[in-house]
């Protein structure tokens, strides 16, 4: 079974339209992580934030958002007032801690994420 | 601070061959991590190390497959005898541990395999 679920493959937008991304984990830790990651074109995966699971607090930087609601297991990404530079493939991931005792992200699948002029 | 670097960015090998990817972390940043990743799909971990000690090891690395980090700074990767399914970007990443952001790990721009 998929630890992160990211449903939608593909998502096309006009500019300056609102879109979110969403995303879905499974865990039976109490403590565990979660992040956002962007991967333009060039293929470098730039992280965009870190969640950790006592903060429920949503948190806003700039035009982007996140929503995370542990009732129903889902960490969104609301990107506001889309730009074609927002053209990227985004990854939630699900970091638990292995039985060692380390931390290691999963990755969902990825949305690819398409904003046309 | 350069972030993670990793070379080469592209190969091309012939089915059988051996191949080799290096990677340079942030600077002292403790732990490093390599990750595979093929098109369509998100990154799968492969491997971790913290300083020298190799912790942990993904089913993904076939025999095939060894991961080194002789000094605790830089890091290899070799494939040897590669086939047609080890073709793919090679993601490594770094992250320092014992700081708050310590579970936050950082990628370089990956090494992309094609194996014809």
């Amino acid at each position: 079974a998929q630890k992160v679920t990211q449903a939608q493959t593909e998502i096309s937008v006009v500019e300056k339209e609102d879109v979110t991304l969403d995303c879905v984990y499974e865990t039976r830790d109490t403590t565990y992580y979660l992040f956002w990651y962007k991967q333009p074109p060039s293929g470098e995966l730039v992280f965009l934030i870190r969640r950790n699971s006592f903060d429920e607090q949503n948190e806003i930087s700039g035009r982007y958002s996140w929503n995370f609601q542990k009732s129903t297991s889902s960490f969104n990404f609301t990107i506001t007032a889309s730009q074609v530079v927002d053209s990227a493939v985004y990854f939630c991931a699900l970091s638990e801690a292995l039985s060692g005792g380390s931390y290691i992200p999963t990755f969902g699948r990825g949305t690819s994420l398409i904003v046309h002029p | 601070d350069t972030g993670v670097s990793q070379n080469p960015r592209h190969k091309i090998t012939k089915r059988g061959q051996n191949v080799t990817f290096r990677c340079d972390p942030i600077s002292e940043h403790n732990r490093l991590y390599w990750y595979r990743q093929t098109l369509g799909q998100g990154p799968e971990f492969l491997t971790y190390f913290q300083n020298e000690a190799q912790l942990e090891k993904s089913r993904l690395l076939s025999d095939r497959f060894s991961a080194e980090r002789p000094k605790g700074s830089f890091s290899t990767l070799e494939i040897q005898r590669t086939e047609q399914g080890d073709s793919a970007m090679y993601l490594c990443a770094s992250s320092y541990e014992g700081s708050a952001s310590g579970n936050t790990i950082y990628f370089g721009e990956g090494s992309w395999l094609t194996v014809v």
